[in-house]
């Protein structure tokens, strides 16, 4: 099954402490990008990727930081989170000349006290 | 810059009413594409549909319709005879022409769509 995986899909944690937020396509996409869903914002893109080792940022990419060693895998990493961190976050991924439909994981929420 | 917009932030209908959704988008690229993405409560993002910019014309799909005009840079998106399961968030987007090499896909801020029984 096609599929965008992300984890954790809930997470709290304090201020300060390093985390990571995996996500993980088995669809071979070329392109991936993580997304943050505040209300009232709708989605607004942290970072994205092209493909292996090539990553640009995207609105908001302040206080994180991407990877992308392996085609399938794009963690998002937070080095020092903050409150104003808390939100919503989704992965997703796409193809290369394809119909141009994101896949999105199910997204994680996360909350920094 | 592109920029999307959703000014309705909330519809709330009674089911079997038509309800369109509106959306407005800024870009100076001639080539572009627009999505509507559905989010309904349990928390994914369903896509709907993506058209071209040089593709005006309207798209039915069962219950569902959109309505693309450049003249007023707006992709409507319509639901005829809503039903309880088309409570939702739905938001529209915007990419410019390399959106396949990855470029920036702007969201808009999205409208929620409640439908009453």
């Amino acid at each position: 099954e096609a599929q965008v995986t992300q984890n954790p899909r809930y997470l709290i944690t304090v201020t300060g402490k390093k985390l990571t937020v995996t996500c993980s396509q088995n669809m071979n996409h070329e392109y991936m990008s993580w997304y943050r869903q505040d209300p009232g914002l709708g989605l607004r893109q942290i970072y994205y990727s092209m493909n292996v080792e090539v990553t640009d940022k995207g609105d908001v990419p302040e206080g994180y930081k991407v990877s992308r060693k392996e085609k399938r895998n794009f963690p998002l990493i937070l080095e020092s989170p903050s409150p104003n961190q808390t939100s919503l976050y989704f992965c997703a991924s796409w193809a290369s000349g394809g119909t141009g439909e994101l896949f999105f994981g199910e997204g994680s929420r996360l909350t920094v006290l | 810059a592109q920029k999307v917009t959703q000014a309705q932030t909330e519809i709330s209908v009674v089911e079997k009413e038509d309800v369109t959704l509106d959306c407005v988008y800024e870009t100076r690229d001639t080539t572009y594409y627009l999505f509507w993405y559905k989010q309904p409560p349990s928390g994914e993002l369903v896509f709907l549909i993506r058209r071209n910019s040089f593709d005006e014309q309207n798209e039915i799909s069962g219950r569902y319709s959109w309505n693309f005009q450049k003249s007023t840079s707006s992709f409507n998106f319509t639901i005829t005879a809503s039903q309880v399961v088309d409570s939702a968030v739905y938001f529209c987007a915007l990419s410019d022409e390399s959106y396949s090499s990855a470029s920036k896909i702007i969201f808009g801020s999205g409208t929620r769509l409640s439908i009453r029984p």
